[in-house]
């Protein structure tokens, strides 16, 4: 079993339907990542935390580090968000990164 | 804010030879990585840097792959000799090394191995 699990693997919407991506996370963290990665590769980091809640815009990120999970909403989406969504950890005492499988999105106009 | 850079952005080579990837580390972050990311999985570290020594390297097939970062800053990636299965996304990472940092990723060397 993976240490970060994320649901579901793949996600197709409508324009403008309130998107959630789910991450779950099996070990001790000191932060959790949420990242972007569209075709081509290259990986923006959207959020880092370690407890509550961070907006940016139209997407919210909540942790809840008794339950270790964490949840990424999409509001009003748009096409231009259709990419690959990951969830990654910073493990407890190790400056390293665990990632999930990620969450491909597409959101048809 | 420079980003991380990675070149090239992709290499087509056949197995058995060889290769080499490079990236340039945002000034002043002390922690550089290596990932590799198979299609349709989640980047899997490779290697980790904290300035010009191995942190970890645990996952890092040491009879094909070799990594160095000279001075502390820029890294290069090597495999030697390839194999199909090496076909993926090398994805080059920094850091400042604390955990109130976030992390910065390169763009990605797209790796065919034919």
């Amino acid at each position: 079993k993976n240490e970060v699990e994320q649901s579901p693997q793949n996600l197709t919407a409508q324009e403008g339907e309130f998107i959630t991506i789910n991450c779950s996370y099996s070990v001790g963290i000191s932060a959790l990542h949420w990242l972007q990665q569209h075709p081509g590769g290259g990986i923006v980091s959207l959020f880092m935390l370690s407890s509550g809640k961070k907006k940016h815009g139209r997407l919210i990120a909540t942790i809840n580090i008794q339950e270790k999970h964490s949840s990424l909403h999409i509001t009003a989406s748009h096409p231009r968000d259709s990419a690959v969504y990951i969830c990654a950890v910073t493990i407890q005492g190790a400056q390293k990164l665990v990632f999930g499988q990620g969450t491909r999105l597409t959101i048809n106009p | 804010e420079a980003g991380v850079a990675q070149s090239p952005r992709y290499k087509i080579i056949e197995k058995r030879q060889s290769v080499a990837f490079w990236c340039n580390p945002i000034s002043g972050h002390a922690t550089l990585y290596w990932y590799q990311q198979i299609l349709g999985q989640g980047p899997k570290l490779l290697i980790q840097f904290q300035n010009n020594g191995v942190v970890d390297d645990s996952q890092l097939p040491k009879d094909r792959f070799s990594a160095e970062r000279l001075k502390g800053v820029d890294s290069t990636l090597k495999i030697q000799p390839a194999k199909l299965e090496d076909s993926a996304v090398y994805l080059c990472a920094s850091s400042t090394g604390t955990r109130l940092t976030g992390y910065t990723f390169g763009s990605g060397t797209r790796l065919t191995v034919v």
